[in-house]
């Protein structure tokens, strides 16, 4: 099945500093990549997403790019505010048919932590 | 729209209990996956239904177990837990089951087994 890894585990920034996340996959036939944020004790909200036919995507401060041939995706949120402190996970759905159609494969997630 | 709930919130059983973990949907979504968070594990997939059917089944031993109702409500069950068995346990829905369907997550169940 599909295994995605994520990268650094914990992450420490500055307030006003941006903050990168990266995550590899490996099955090609993954292609829907989202993110997920995930404050202390609440469940985890989708932040963005990324289909496999676009490289890059933006909302505001927090952008999202995809290398299909590298197969890595990464993370990029600027002017990080300490709101922006919570766990970030990195996910990938495969195209692939049968019993793993559809199914998210998470990686490991990263605490990503704002100073003021 | 109402979002994902999920009931109980919290739980603490004992070792060789069984459990029941019910998760209502988004309404008009027809996909429920269930995942289990541990500081340890990250998330793992358990499973997930569509139209009453199991679709996916991740790596978890048969004392997981789910089921869909026609109304797309969705419980799991987990007999003889485990001290291991304690987690968060999420659910999530989408509309259907297309890959690039957006899952939404659910409160959790905190379950403890002592």
């Amino acid at each position: 099945g599909e295994n995605v890894e994520q990268h650094p585990s914990t992450l420490s920034v500055q307030e006003g500093d941006s903050a990168v996340i990266k995550c590899t996959y490996s099955d090609s036939a993954s292609n829907y990549f989202p993110w997920y944020k995930q404050e202390l004790g609440k469940r985890p909200q989708l932040i963005i997403d990324i289909r496999s036919n676009v490289g890059e995507k933006k909302d505001q401060r927090i952008a999202v790019t995809l290398n299909k041939t590298a197969k890595h995706f990464s993370l990029h949120i600027t002017e990080t505010q300490p709101e922006d402190s919570a766990v970030y996970f990195c996910a990938a759905s495969t195209g692939r048919r049968g019993s793993t159609l559809g199914r998210l494969y998470f990686g490991r997630g990263t605490q990503l932590t704002v100073w003021p | 729209k109402a979002g994902v709930t999920q009931t109980p919130r919290y739980l603490i059983k004992t070792r060789g209990q069984q459990v029941t973990l019910s998760c209502s949907p988004i309404s008009g979504h027809r996909s429920v996956s269930w995942y289990q968070q541990t500081p340890g594990q990250g998330l793992q997939f358990l499973f997930e239904y569509f139209s009453e059917t199991q679709r996916n089944k991740g790596n978890f031993p048969g004392r997981f177990s789910g089921r869909q109702f026609s109304n797309s409500r969705s419980e799991m069950n987990v007999s003889t837990l485990e001290l291991g068995d304690s987690a968060l346990y999420l659910c999530a829905s989408s509309l259907e089951v297309r890959p690039t369907d957006t899952q939404y997550f659910g409160p959790g169940t905190r379950l403890t087994v002592l």
